[in-house]
């Protein structure tokens, strides 16, 4: 019930190409979805996110997609460049501080 | 702002000895999370401070694990005596509100114990 799956593992993508990052959910109580971008030898940055009451959000060439019946939400990198490569996590939270980690997506974006 | 800053960045310690790892979260910021990270098992919250009193200290592996917040400035992660399979990146991170929302990670120290 607190797991947050995340797919796919790892991901190559075509510069200007649409890289999807998939995450699904299964406590309704999360309320809160942030996305993290993560370099090696960096620590977590916090990318996006969006909160159950919005479908979707955008900032940039990020978009997260949400669909609350299905419990599932989705990142969206428009116009991949070659820095866009890292590895994504999702996550959720309830209204309590826990914060559940999906296990990551490698991307790799080729030029 | 400097964001989150930890020290040292690495660290190599012989098994048994004691490792404090340090943190300074962003000012004015009310929470504070230790966070471990290895490709086994991904990122673990090992605690939770919020106002400098420690919440939930449940994702602390065992007794040789201890985290202190003397100050809204300054936490501290120590293990001893340390182990090999303590090696990992160790992250600090830090929110100006209750829980995760809007929470910064710092650089993380890589520990290596041999």
């Amino acid at each position: 019930q607190q797991q947050v799956k995340q797919s796919p593992q790892s991901l190559i993508v075509q510069k200007g190409g649409i890289s999807i990052i998939n995450c699904a959910y299964e406590n309704t109580a999360f309320d809160y979805f942030p996305w993290y971008q993560q370099f090696p030898g960096k620590g977590p940055a916090l990318l996006i996110a969006i909160r159950p009451d919005v479908s979707e959000k955008k900032e940039g060439r990020f978009t997260i997609s949400f669909n609350k019946s299905a419990k599932q939400f989705s990142l969206h990198i428009m116009d991949s460049q070659p820095g866009d490569s890292a590895t994504y996590f999702c996550a959720a939270s309830d209204s309590n501080y826990q914060l559940i980690w999906g296990a990551g997506t490698k991307l790799i974006i080729k030029p | 702002d400097a964001g989150v800053i930890q020290s040292p960045r690495h660290e190599v310690t012989e098994m048994g000895q004691e490792v404090t790892l340090r943190c300074k979260p962003i000012s004015g910021h009310n929470s504070l999370f230790w966070y471990r990270q290895t490709m086994m098992r991904g990122l673990e919250l090992l605690i939770y401070f919020n106002n400098n009193v420690p919440i939930d200290d449940s994702g602390m592996p065992e007794d040789r694990f201890s985290a202190k917040m003397p100050n809204a400035s300054f936490s501290t992660l120590k293990i001893q005596p340390s182990e090999p399979r303590d090696s990992a990146v160790y992250f600090c991170a830090s929110s100006s509100q209750t829980g995760h929302t809007e929470a910064f990670f710092g650089q993380g120290t890589r520990l290596t114990v041999v």
